[in-house]
């Protein structure tokens, strides 16, 4: 089976940078997604890894490394907005996606 | 970029009912959709892929029976809910792919189901 496991819950103060970590086990890899989620909508398309190395997108930037089935997402100069559900998901064959646990981040003021 | 189109965005039944739920690629052709189940505070759990033309493929634990899926055209695939139960109440979202090598997703708006 697919096992992708990211922290359930992260709290972070407006202003301030937060990374969520996202570790995955998979047959096959073929890419990392972030998405957002905020309640009741779809996800939307943060960013994708698929070599080593951070991708950098704004405030936003996200990193992988294959060899240890690690990525992370890193938001800078948090906003209120950023409140919201983080999902880490991997692609393991031509297009299916598999997601992880997903990350519910709490900015406050 | 490319939109999905996901109806009905809300649904009430009475169990025992069944309901259908569309999603439709607006500009672009989709080979690929993909169904996805969420509960409230989870994530997105793949329920099954469907290639145009054939049939799905579910995932380990989706009945097939259940949940019906059907892709008959590059712009179109729907799924069934059949003898809805009040345990099938979720939130369902769509997803779809033109098959592009490393393309990302594009995401329907949802579908929350609620059964009586």
């Amino acid at each position: 089976g697919q096992n992708i496991d990211q922290p359930t819950e992260m709290t972070a103060t407006e202003g301030a940078i937060v990374q969520i970590n996202c570790t995955y086990q998979t047959s096959g890899f073929n890419g990392l997604f972030w998405y957002q989620q905020h309640a009741g909508e779809a996800p939307t398309f943060l960013s994708y890894n698929v070599l080593d190395g951070l991708e950098e997108k704004g405030r936003f930037s996200s990193f992988l490394s294959r060899s240890k089935g690690y990525s992370y997402l890193l938001l800078k100069e948090l906003q209120m907005k950023d409140s919201a559900s983080y999902l880490c998901a991997v692609r393991t064959g031509a297009n299916n996606l598999f997601f992880g646990t997903g990350t519910r981040l709490t900015v406050i003021p | 970029g490319a939109v999905v189109s996901q109806h009905p965005s809300r649904v009430i039944c009475k169990s025992g009912t069944s309901v259908k739920i569309e999603c439709r690629s607006l500009d672009f052709q989709a080979t690929t959709m993909f169904w996805y189940r969420q509960f409230p505070k989870k994530s997105l759990m793949l329920m099954a892929t469907s290639n145009e033309g054939s049939k799905a493929t579910y995932e380990q634990g989706v009945e097939k029976d259940k949940f019906l899926i059907n892709h008959a055209s590059l712009t179109l695939s729907t799924l069934t809910v059949t003898s809805a139960h009040p345990e099938d109440s979720s939130f369902y979202i769509c997803s779809a792919s033109s098959g592009a090598p490393n393309e990302k997703l594009f995401f329907g708006s949802g579908t929350q189901l609620s059964v009586l």
